[in-house]
């Protein structure tokens, strides 16, 4: 099945303990994104890749950092988390960042910073 | 600013009642508009994408219409069913040099009642 996997799906930690959630899609796609959604507010692209090797930054990607080291992968780090990234997070992936390519999601990470 | 406003927040309706919902937005230049269904505790899914030159696409009970000169799209889900409980999140794409930025409304929150 095409689909695009994260984990885990729920996670409590604590201030500054570095965690990573992994993401993985089995479509061959080549562009990758990581949102954050909070209540009330839009999804929040964190960082992208075009490509193997090629990352930037979205709209709000203060404290976390990514890799793409392999197509298929792209986890998402929180080097010392803090509160304010208390949120849900999601991976997409679409064949490429074209106008017309629909964004495939994973079920998304519900991450809790104490 | 490129902003996508979502209208209601949240809706209540009885099964088999039809409701439309609303999507207005403020993005130049326009490249596509899609609506994305979310279940409460998955990734949202695409419902349709439509571009500058469409007024209209169906998927199903669910029907979307873009008028381009207003700025404005609409969603509208007949006959509905316990299973359209769920938000949806209007979409647009902004064509940015070679790229493009995709700008997500906040979302409806739909309740279907027996």
């Amino acid at each position: 099945e095409a689909q695009v996997t994260q984990n885990p799906r729920y996670l409590i930690t604590v201030t500054g303990k570095k965690l990573t959630v992994t993401c993985s899609q089995n479509m061959n796609h080549e562009y990758m994104s990581w949102y954050r959604q909070d209540p009330g507010l839009g999804l929040r692209q964190i960082y992208y890749s075009m490509n193997v090797e090629v990352t930037d930054k979205g709209d709000v990607p203060e404290g976390y950092k990514v890799s793409r080291k392999e197509k298929r992968n792209f986890p998402l780090i929180l080097e010392s988390p803090s509160p304010n990234q208390t949120s849900l997070y999601f991976c997409a992936s679409s064949l490429q960042h074209s106008g017309a390519n629909v964004l495939t999601f994973g079920a998304g990470s519900r991450l809790t910073v104490l | 600013k490129n902003q996508v406003e979502q209208s209601p927040q949240s809706l209540i309706i009885l099964e088999g009642k039809n409701c439309t919902l609303q999507c207005n937005y403020t993005v130049s230049p326009f490249s596509n508009l899609r609506w994305y269904k979310q279940d409460t505790g998955r990734g949202p899914v695409s419902l349709t994408i439509m571009t500058f030159s469409e007024n209209t696409k169906s998927n199903g009970r669910y029907t979307a219409t873009l008028d381009a000169d207003t700025k404005q799209s609409s969603l509208h889900i007949t006959a509905s069913q316990l299973s359209d409980s769920a938000s949806y999140i209007c979409v647009v794409s902004a064509r940015m040099d070679s790229s493009y930025k995709l700008i997500f409304g906040s979302g409806t929150r739909l309740l279907v009642r027996p």
